[in-house]
């Protein structure tokens, strides 16, 4: 099993491009997350699916938007990227349990915006 | 907001010593859990404690939770130069019923051979 894969791992943008983080998970876990992290921080969620067909803000939803695609998949999209969008992007996904709700993560897409 | 808050912020010690990370939170929990990341990389679950726990081990990590003081923390023990990384606690809120995590800004270990 590949477990979180992320797709591209690494992108640079310029002021005002668009574009498409895309996220998949192989273990049949019902809720994705995206968190993004800034260095020297912790990880802040952008937003999260709890099931297949729903989506929620999280923390710092400002200029980006998701979708998800099917119960596997999870992108997050940045519209008109702007240079406080340069970050660390992490994927997650876990099994929505009761309170088992132990997240596994991707490896990550480290975005720089110009 | 941050819920969790780790302390200390950085921690340098020689391989075979204890190394202990505090985190301290802000609401009532469901759980909390630890997550490692070593540099460049996602973060890896070491261990989750659930609120009525008070101590769970894993191989060589001992956490504790207080709930009454709103803290927890992790001890590693016998630490390794392969224990260097970034140290996570993240709590689920216990309003919150989508059990998803915050987390707090981190500790980074720093274990000399």
């Amino acid at each position: 099993n590949a477990g979180v894969t992320q797709t591209p791992k690494f992108q640079v943008l310029k002021t005002g491009q668009s574009m498409t983080l895309q996220c998949a998970q192989d273990m049949n876990h019902n809720s994705m997350y995206w968190y993004r992290q800034d260095p020297g921080m912790g990880l802040r969620l952008i937003y999260y699916s709890a099931s297949e067909g729903t989506t929620d803000k999280g923390e710092v939803p400002n200029g980006y938007n998701v979708s998800r695609l099917n119960k596997r998949e999870f992108s997050l999209r940045l519209e008109s990227a702007a240079p406080s969008q340069t970050s660390v992007y992490f994927c997650a996904s876990s099994v929505w349990v009761g309170s088992n709700n132990e997240q596994f993560f991707g490896p990550g897409t480290r975005l720089t915006v110009l | 907001s941050q819920q969790g808050e780790e302390d200390p912020q950085a921690l340098s010690i020689q391989e075979g010593e204890n190394a202990t990370m505090n985190c301290s939170y802000k609401t009532s929990i469901n759980n909390l859990q630890w997550y490692r990341q070593n540099s460049g990389r996602g973060l890896v679950h070491l261990i989750l404690i659930r609120s009525n726990e008070r101590e769970k081990h894993s191989g060589r990590l001992r956490v504790t939770l207080d709930t009454s003081k709103k803290s927890s923390s992790l001890l590693i023990t016998a630490s390794r130069a392969a224990d260097t990384a970034s140290y996570f606690c993240a709590t689920a809120p216990l309003m919150d019923s989508s059990y998803k995590l915050i987390f707090g800004s981190g500790t980074r270990l720093l274990v000399r051979p």
